[in-house]
């Protein structure tokens, strides 16, 4: 059975302070590795990686994938209390219908 | 960016009654799309796939005669939880996968559904 697995569970930071999410992965067979962030409703997409060691970016958000250790970082610089939410992860398989498999998020709280 | 819309935003009704939810990709097309509960503080848990034009693919566990899906276009797909019981309220989500990307999905807004 897919499983996709995030630590920790829940986090409580400090505004300024930098995190470092993480998601590990076993899959029967891989394709793409997804993060989201989920507010108050649904998930809004944030990456999607495939290639291992590439990182993506975008503003103080950055992830990048380990496809021999089977596991990916979602690192959040400078945080600011709308970085509050709910992280998630998902690893994408091929196959008819590209079956995604959701791991139980990361539920991060910035203080300030 | 990709948008998809769900319908209602949040529903109570009755018990025994019928509800249908509807999910809409409103700038691209959506040949697979998936319906996703989410329980209070917990993750997504996929419900079914539908592809455009052929059977929903239930996961296991949801029953596919209480948990009706029809994928009549390829921007439209819809849910209707029938004879809805009060264990069936839930944070209903769909998601779109844009026929010409890859694996990224694209979230409705998502459904409050309350069963009295």
């Amino acid at each position: 059975e897919d499983k996709v697995v995030q630590s920790p569970l829940s986090l409580v930071v400090h505004e300024g302070d930098t995190v470092t999410l993480n998601c590990s992965y076993e899959v029967t067979n891989f394709r793409s590795l997804l993060w989201y962030k989920q507010e108050k409703k649904a998930p809004t997409f944030l990456f999607m990686l495939t290639s291992s060691g590439i990182e993506k970016k975008s503003g103080r958000l950055s992830s990048i994938l380990d496809k021999k250790e089977l596991f990916s970082i979602l690192n959040i610089t400078a945080t600011q209390t709308g970085d509050s939410a709910i992280y998630l992860c998902a690893v994408a398989s091929p196959g008819g219908y590209q079956k995604v498999t959701f791991g139980t998020g990361t539920k991060l709280q910035v203080i300030p | 960016g990709a948008v998809v819309s769900q319908h209602p935003s949040w529903v109570i009704c009755k018990s025994g009654t019928s509800v249908k939810i509807e999910c809409r990709s409103l700038d691209f097309q959506a040949t697979t799309m998936f319906w996703y509960r989410q329980f209070p503080k917990q993750s997504l848990m996929l419900m079914a796939t539908s592809n455009e034009g052929s059977k929903a693919t239930y996961e296991q566990g949801v029953e596919k005669d209480k948990f009706l899906i029809n994928h009549a276009s390829l921007t439209l797909s819809t849910l209707t939880v029938t004879s809805a019981h009060p264990e069936d309220s839930s944070f209903y989500i769909c998601s779109a996968r844009d026929h010409l990307a890859t694996d990224t999905q694209y979230f409705g807004p998502g459904t409050r559904l309350t069963v009295l």
